[in-house]
């Protein structure tokens, strides 16, 4: 079954304390992005990757952290620098026309 | 600076009513502007780009460079189009084709029977 699987679905996380949400895909796509929704507020852009071994900070990077070792895998860390991570986080891959791919998303939930 | 703006947080419309969802962008460059959909406990989806100029679930949005507008249009609401719609504007980044997109902050539509 092709697509974007993040894990895991809800995630609960004691202040102070950094926690790691995966995001996966099987399309062959070569971008991949982290967004951060609140309500209100729309999509924000995090971190995105354009290859492997390459990303770029988005909008609201302060706090959070990334890697992208491999062309599937584009996970997202988020550190307790990030001072309001409660929060729904959706990956997102892109193909080559621009369209934008996304999974189911993450909701973390800072105690 | 490049900005997404949907003036309307929530918008409500009876079934069979005309609706129309209101974008707006900001951006020095050649737009490439998408209307983005979320049903409920669904994941987001592409809805339209204005680049293919098509209609989808009978919505049709029209680019107007002048206006700086990408508003999503649809003649006769229906209760399934009930859903939160985002417009999305596409940048390039230097050395690569498939660059970013800023997201508007979303439009709740409400369409009841």
């Amino acid at each position: 079954d092709g697509g974007i699987t993040q894990s895991p679905k809800y995630l609960f996380r004691k202040e102070g304390q950094n926690v790691t949400l995966s995001c996966e895909q099987n399309l062959n796509h070569d971008a991949m992005y982290w967004y951060r929704q609140d309500p209100g507020q729309g999509l924000r852009l995090i971190y995105y990757s354009q290859i492997v071994n390459d990303f770029q900070k988005g909008d609201i990077a302060e706090g959070y952290s990334v890697s992208r070792e491999k062309k599937e895998s584009f996970p997202l860390t988020v550190t307790s620098a990030q001072k309001n991570p409660t929060a729904f986080y959706l990956c997102a891959t892109a193909r080559g026309t621009g369209e934008l791919f996304f999974g189911e998303g993450s909701r973390l939930t800072v105690l | 600076a490049q900005r997404v703006t949907q003036p309307e947080k929530l918008l409500s419309v009876f079934k069979g009513a005309p609706v129309e969802l209101k974008c707006n962008y900001s951006y020095s460059g050649s737009p490439e502007l998408f209307w983005y959909v979320q049903y409920s406990r669904q994941r987001l989806q592409l809805l339209l780009r204005h680049i293919s100029r098509e209609s989808i679930k009978g919505f049709t949005a029209d680019l107007n460079k002048g206006e700086t507008s990408f508003h999503l249009k649809k003649p006769f609401a229906q209760e399934e189009d009930s859903a939160m719609y985002y417009c999305a504007l596409r940048t390039a980044d230097r050395g690569s084709t498939l660059g970013r997109l800023y997201f508007g902050r979303g439009t709740q539509l409400t369409v009841w029977p």
